[in-house]
């Protein structure tokens, strides 16, 4: 199906450990994102992409590493967990390059930590 | 810079009450401007959308005027349901940038 999906849906792990988020698009969008979202924050940008091997970091970068080999994935890696790393993560995907596109918001991964 | 501020939460309403949820912005750019809804355990969905001022989006019964002038995006809707409870984000972006500005969310409780 065409769409945004996410993986996994719900994620348990220790701090300490390495996990990576999977995000894929079958759109062919230019454009992908990175959100967190917390209570009391509401979405936070982390990462963004504007192209395959384009990536550039958004309002909280620090401890999450993003690659984007192709245009349709763009996955996200917490190198070494952190427990201030629980939260609901976003993926999202926009057509920018035609103009003023809405995006595209996958279910989410919650990840807690340990 | 380029903002987005939305009314504080949450709003507790009953079914068949008129709804209005303000958003106001900055921008430094021409914004188109948005409105996505939130249902628990869920990603967001576009509720709506609005390109150039004078625009109305409109969708499900919820609409919005862009308010150039006012530099609002006011979201209503003439009659909520049970089903409209849920988070609603007012967000922007504007033409050659790249990224998406959103408010902080409104909560939505609507009470049968």
């Amino acid at each position: 199906d065409a769409g945004i999906t996410q993986s996994p849906r719900y994620k348990i792990t220790e701090t300490g450990r390495q996990v990576t988020l999977m995000c894929h698009q079958t759109w062919s969008h230019s454009y992908m994102f990175w959100y967190r979202q917390d209570l009391g924050h509401g979405l936070r940008l982390i990462y963004y992409s504007a192209a395959a091997d384009i990536t550039d970091k958004g309002e909280v970068p620090d401890g999450y590493v993003v690659s984007r080999s192709k245009t349709e994935n763009f996955p996200l890696t917490l190198e070494s967990a952190t427990r201030s790393q629980t939260s609901v993560y976003f993926c999202a995907s926009s057509d920018l390059d035609r103009g003023n596109q809405p995006q595209h918001f996958g279910d989410g991964t919650r990840l807690s930590i340990l | 810079g380029n903002s987005v501020t939305q009314m504080e939460g949450p709003v507790t309403l009953s079914e068949e009450a008129f709804l209005t949820i303000n958003c106001t912005y900055t921008a430094t750019g021409y914004p188109s401007l948005f409105w996505y809804v939130q249902y628990p355990g869920e990603g967001l969905q576009l509720l709506l959308k609005a390109t150039k001022a004078d625009d109305k989006g409109s969708n499900k019964g919820f609409e919005a005027t862009y308010r150039k002038e006012t530099t609002s995006f006011h979201l209503e809707k003439g009659s909520v349901q049970v089903s409209d409870s849920a988070v609603y984000f007012c967000a922007l972006t504007i033409y050659n940038f790249n990224k998406f500005y959103f408010g902080s969310g409104t909560k939505l409780n609507v009470k049968p």
